[in-house]
């Protein structure tokens, strides 16, 4: 399909991992990002990962890649109640972003 | 990481008149910048692709006339909502890339636009 594609809704408890997944649309973006956004804020870059790499560690943050099915997952490891947000994955596609509809990570104490 | 800087963050207009918004990269030569707009509780919606020097690309069903975009320097991108109307409400995000094709895209804070 043409669409970038997320789940729309996660909830997890304080300190378990966070996993979000999306799925990309082209075999030939370069780059694939991970952005952060809090209610009424911008985006937070928070990572990003080439295309012909697997895995990319960040902190708590990891990232992994399957080309193959265009599969892109984010790991928030020790999740926070801070880390409670929308977070949404893109494609660096034909010089420009696009954006998948955004995942709700909701983080209880 | 790389600044972008939007202002005004909210502004309110009446009906009928124009506003401006401002995107600039604080620490960083942007040679394209890029305006979203977002609704509600949904994802960003490229509305045009502005490179310094140059006219923007529009995307599909956004009017130019409407949206002026300028990126008069490689620090400075507007956007103007012309005779704004309630439904031009929304939030505006820019964002900028470092470089060339292939580098990071950072955004700005984003604009709350509420027409009345």
């Amino acid at each position: 399909g043409e669409d970038v594609e997320q789940s729309l809704f996660l909830s997890v408890r304080e300190g378990d991992s966070s996993v979000i997944n999306c799925t990309y649309t082209d075999s030939s973006s370069t780059y694939l990002y991970w952005y952060k956004q809090e209610p009424g804020a911008g985006l937070q870059l928070l990572t990003y990962i080439f295309s012909n790499m697997d895995m990319k560690q960040d902190q708590r943050l990891t990232v992994l890649l399957n080309k193959k099915d265009k599969h892109l997952s984010l790991r928030i490891a020790d999740t926070q109640t801070g880390d409670s947000a929308i977070y949404f994955c893109a494609e660096d596609r034909y010089s420009t972003l696009t954006f998948g509809k955004g995942t709700m990570l909701l983080v209880s104490p | 990481g790389a600044v972008v800087s939007q202002h005004p963050s909210r502004v309110i207009c009446k009906s009928g008149t124009s506003v401006k918004i401002e995107c600039r990269s604080l620490d960083f030569q942007a040679t394209t910048m890029f305006w979203y707009r977002q609704f509600p509780k949904q994802s960003l919606m490229l509305m045009a692709t502005s490179n310094e020097g140059s006219k923007a690309t529009y995307e599909q069903g956004v009017e130019k006339d409407k949206f002026l975009i300028n990126h008069a320097s490689l620090t400075l991108s507007t956007l103007t909502v012309t005779s704004a109307h309630p439904e031009d409400s929304s939030f505006y995000i820019c964002s900028a890339r470092v470089g060339r094709v292939g580098n990071t895209i950072y955004f700005g804070e984003g604009s709350w636009l509420t027409v009345v």
